[in-house]
């Protein structure tokens, strides 16, 4: 089983500010067969990137994903206030498809 | 609009069963493995296995093996997860989601998922 590992736990950052999200798996992961979700309170996760970084339709440009092998981003350019919010990594090359543990993107 | 429409909360006894249904439209329903993933409370997101709504095969994460069973009514474009002997550490929302891309492109369920049921919270208490 692939663990994936996120860092950090917590990012305090205010809006504008840019934020780096980091994954980082404990095998190469398949064919970049990554992704990245953000999950607000009491909502489904709503897919952001597939692909290590391309990204899914109708979400901004702002934010990008890059990495292969086992180390992977996600990049937020600009937070606006909707941005704030958790995000979680995913593999989904290799059974069982598993996820990070999340980082949560907090208001400073 | 294509969505995913699941069944409400259930309330549990340990050591039954629960079955969540998860109504697809919008989309040909059995175009694309559907996924089940659980989160317990103020917990990350656990994958627990996908089903083929066209062929009905199944692919089960072995934590869950021998309790979940996934199933799927084509005629009513649904999906099915029952999960049996429910224990305490079951107590979650059960999603379920869509894979990406369609079987005849990627057939065999790895791409990511794009599209989430709303969620069923299912407690488990005596």
């Amino acid at each position: 089983e692939i663990v994936l590992t996120q860092s950090p736990g917590t990012l305090s950052l205010s809006p504008g500010e840019r934020a780096t999200l980091s994954c980082r798996a404990s095998q190469s992961v398949t064919s970049s067969y990554l992704a990245w979700y953000q999950q607000k309170p009491g909502q489904a996760p709503r897919l952001l990137i597939y692909g290590a970084s391309s990204r899914a339709t109708g979400i901004p440009d702002r934010f990008s994903g890059s990495g292969s092998g086992t180390d992977f981003t996600l990049t937020i350019s600009r937070l606006e206030p909707e941005d704030f919010a958790v995000y979680y990594c995913q593999q989904y090359g290799s059974s069982p498809k598993t996820f990070g543990q999340g980082t949560k993107v907090e208001i400073k | 609009q294509v969505q995913l429409v699941q069944s409400g909360a259930e309330v549990k006894k340990p050591g039954a069963s629960v079955k969540v249904s998860c109504k697809a439209s919008g989309y040909t329903f059995t175009g694309y493995y559907m996924h089940w993933v659980r989160q317990a409370p103020g917990q990350g997101l656990e994958w627990m296995g996908w089903i083929n709504p066209n062929s009905g095969g199944t692919n089960y994460a072995q934590k869950f093996q021998g309790r979940v069973t996934m199933t799927r009514d084509t005629s009513i474009s649904t999906a099915y997860m029952e999960l049996s002997r429910l224990r305490s550490d079951d107590m979650a929302v059960y999603y379920c989601a869509r894979d990406r891309a369609p079987i005849v492109v990627v057939p065999t369920a790895n791409d990511a998922f794009d599209i989430w049921g709303q969620g069923t919270m299912v407690t488990v208490s005596s």
